[in-house]
């Protein structure tokens, strides 16, 4: 069984669609993020949630709108896709808020190209 | 905030050893991670610290010092396998456990 699963692993839109992403873990995990990694290879937080509460917000432009319907699930939408959204978007989990060697299991990334 | 600085590239023979090095500032240390990411696939977890000093998980080690900010990653018997992409990650209490990574060093093994 996959711990970490995003769909769709590709996704190839027009600017100034709307998408979503989906994860969902399968670990029992409280806290789950959505990393960005760009085609530099900089993955950059973007957001987490412990319990289905928002608990780090980066500085991420509004169109990008996390949920957490339940404390398995994070998904990520995105109005108004630009160009430079195209990107590689991880999904991770982690036990608890980050104490002791509680690692991030990351899922295997939805690869976001937006033309 | 955070400020992670990894050397960005760096070649090594197969068989040898190779040294990545990561310094970092922050306001609330509590814990730095390593992780590989082959191209083209997730990040997956190498090794911890959070006290100083050397953690050794068969031919990967990783050193920490608090006090300057520093921690490496050590490869020995390096294999073609290892050719991947390494982050250094930092855990910030200060802020919900927050994992900042740097920029990530792309280790080339040749034979």
């Amino acid at each position: 069984d996959t711990a970490v699963s995003q769909t769709p692993k590709y996704l190839v839109t027009q600017m100034g669609n709307d998408k979503s992403i989906k994860c969902e873990q399968n670990l029992g995990h409280d806290t789950m993020y959505w990393y960005k990694q760009d085609s530099k290879k900089f993955l950059k937080i973007m957001f987490s949630y412990n319990n289905k509460e928002l608990i780090i917000n980066e500085t991420v432009p509004n169109r990008f709108s996390p949920k957490s319907p339940d404390k398995a699930h994070l998904n990520l939408h995105i109005n108004s896709l630009e160009l430079g959204d195209s990107a590689v978007y991880f999904c991770a989990s982690r036990e608890g808020l980050g104490s002791g060697a509680n690692v991030l299991t990351f899922g295997a990334g939805s690869r976001l190209t937006v033309l | 905030g955070q400020n992670i600085d990894q050397p960005t590239e760096m070649t090594a023979t197969e068989g040898a050893i190779v040294q990545i090095n990561c310094t970092y500032q922050t306001s609330g240390f509590n814990g730095l991670f390593w992780y590989q990411q082959h191209a083209g696939e997730a990040p997956t977890f190498l090794s911890y610290n959070v006290l100083d000093g050397l953690e050794e998980k068969g031919r990967f080690s990783s050193f920490l010092s608090r006090s300057k900010g520093y921690s490496y990653l050590l490869l020995k018997e390096l294999q073609m396998k290892d050719s991947a992409s390494y982050l250094c990650a930092v855990r910030d209490y200060t802020n919900a456990g927050k994992s900042t990574f740097g920029d990530g060093t792309t280790l080339t093994v040749k034979p």
